[in-house]
């Protein structure tokens, strides 16, 4: 079993569409980052969390360390929000980040 | 514009050949990374730096050598003992301590022919 596990691995949504990508972990982590691919393959950090929440424009970040998962959220989804979002994690103390697989998201217009 | 380099974007190798991958970054971060992706696989760690003259192997380093002579460098050599180098590499830095944001090149996609 994979220490990071995101879901769902494949996402197609509509123009508009509020948007959920989960992540869920086994380990102790000091922070969680959620990164954007683009599909050229650079790749962008979204958030870094470590409790509650964040916003930033149409995506929000959201983690419950007693559960041990976190959310990204996109609303009003555009085409332009097409990528693959990637969680990662790294554990306190460590230099060192632990990826998920990645979403992929395809948003039709 | 601060950021982080990598070179070159594309590159075709020949078996048996050595190859190395360029990582230039001038945002003074302390650590630096190299990561390998494969297609339907999460990224996996090749080597790290967190100071200069310094580095650790990580998950997948047979195959691969790197040095950190300096601070804005990070170069990977990729050997003929990489047994299935084809894949998309990239380069990372962030400021020491697990608390900061981490930074992502662009990506080189390596082939071998």
């Amino acid at each position: 079993k994979n220490e990071v596990e995101q879901s769902p691995q494949n996402l197609t949504a509509q123009e508009g569409e509020f948007i959920t990508i989960n992540c869920s972990y086994s380990v102790g982590i000091s922070a969680l980052h959620w990164l954007q691919q683009h599909p050229g393959g650079g790749i962008v950090s979204l958030f870094m969390l470590s409790s509650g929440k964040k916003k930033h424009g149409r995506l929000i970040a959201t983690i419950n360390i007693q559960e041990k998962h976190s959310s990204l959220h996109i609303t009003a989804s555009h085409p332009r929000d097409s990528a693959v979002y990637i969680c990662a994690v790294s554990q306190g103390g460590s230099e060192k980040l632990v990826f998920g697989k990645g979403t992929k998201l395809t948003v039709n217009p | 514009d601060g950021g982080i380099t990598q070179s070159p974007k594309y590159l075709f190798r020949k078996e048996g050949q050595n190859v190395t991958l360029s990582c230039e970054q001038n945002l003074n971060h302390d650590a630096m990374y190299w990561y390998r992706q494969d297609p339907g696989q999460g990224l996996r760690l090749i080597y790290y730096s967190q100071i200069v003259n310094d580095f650790q192997k990580g998950d997948i380093a047979e195959g691969y050598s790197v040095s950190r002579e300096k601070k804005e460098s990070f170069p990977l050599t990729v050997t003929s003992a990489q047994k299935n180098p084809t894949a998309f590499y990239l380069c990372a830095s962030k400021f020491r301590s697990s608390g900061n944001t981490i930074y992502f090149g662009e990506g080189s996609w390596l082939t071998v022919v």
